[in-house]
């Protein structure tokens, strides 16, 4: 079963522009990741954030965490083609537990 | 790039058939998840082998099974096929039971007709 979902579905943004990707889960995490995937093809680890960290950055991704609303945040700046791809949201609750993927949002960045 | 192989990349299979899939690990790592996407959703987690032992399982049907290598390189079995079966099949490594560090193989195409 899915653990929640990604908001939007899907997203069309002009190059240049921010791209924001929501994610919403249903039970306590240990951490929360975001991952990339091109044409139906294997995932890419973008970013991890635990539990209790409540911002993280790496190049240009910013993702944000709200355990109290249990969601998540992932923003691409200053978008580029090159960035569309499907984004999925993944957690675990110990580390140790499978990971449990949302639905993803799909991202088209239009030159 | 990640040191996680697969194959076939695609494969055509008919219903009630049965199907091997293969997967590498990278380099060190001793557990080996699998996932099965259907199109448009998220993966969903089937099992998780380490050392060699099923180490967890999904809600997926006694017709999936799989093995584990002394080499650590893993194999998924589906039997008597169904159409619902066609998928993208995605196999991960990681150290230890640590799936907070999964390194994903690029999937195999499963089409079931």
């Amino acid at each position: 079963s899915q653990q929640g979902e990604e908001d939007p579905q899907a997203l069309s943004i002009q190059e240049g522009e921010n791209a924001t990707m929501n994610c919403s889960y249903k039970t306590s995490i240990n951490n929360l990741q975001w991952y990339r995937q091109n044409s139906g093809r294997g995932l890419v680890h973008l970013i991890l954030i635990r539990s209790n960290e409540r911002e993280k950055h790496s190049g240009r991704l910013r993702v944000t965490l709200d355990t109290s609303k249990k969601s998540s945040s992932l923003l691409i700046t200053a978008s580029r083609a090159a960035d569309t791809a499907s984004y999925f949201c993944a957690t675990d609750d110990s580390g140790n537990t499978p990971l449990v993927f949302g639905k993803g949002t799909r991202l088209s960045v239009i030159a | 790039e990640t040191g996680v192989t697969q194959s076939p990349t695609h494969l055509i299979k008919t219903r009630g058939q049965q199907v091997t899939l293969r997967c590498s690990s990278q380099s060190g790592h001793n557990t080996v998840s699998w996932y099965q996407q259907a199109l448009g959703q998220g993966p969903q987690f089937i099992f998780q082998y380490y050392r060699e032992e099923e180490n967890g399982r999904g809600n997926f049907p006694p017709r999936f099974s799989g093995l584990q290598f002394p080499n650590y390189s893993s194999e998924l079995n589906v039997n008597a096929l169904e159409l619902d079966d066609s998928a993208l099949y995605l196999c991960a490594s990681s150290t230890g039971q640590r799936t907070y560090e999964q390194y994903f193989g690029p999937g195999t195409r499963l089409t079931v007709t």
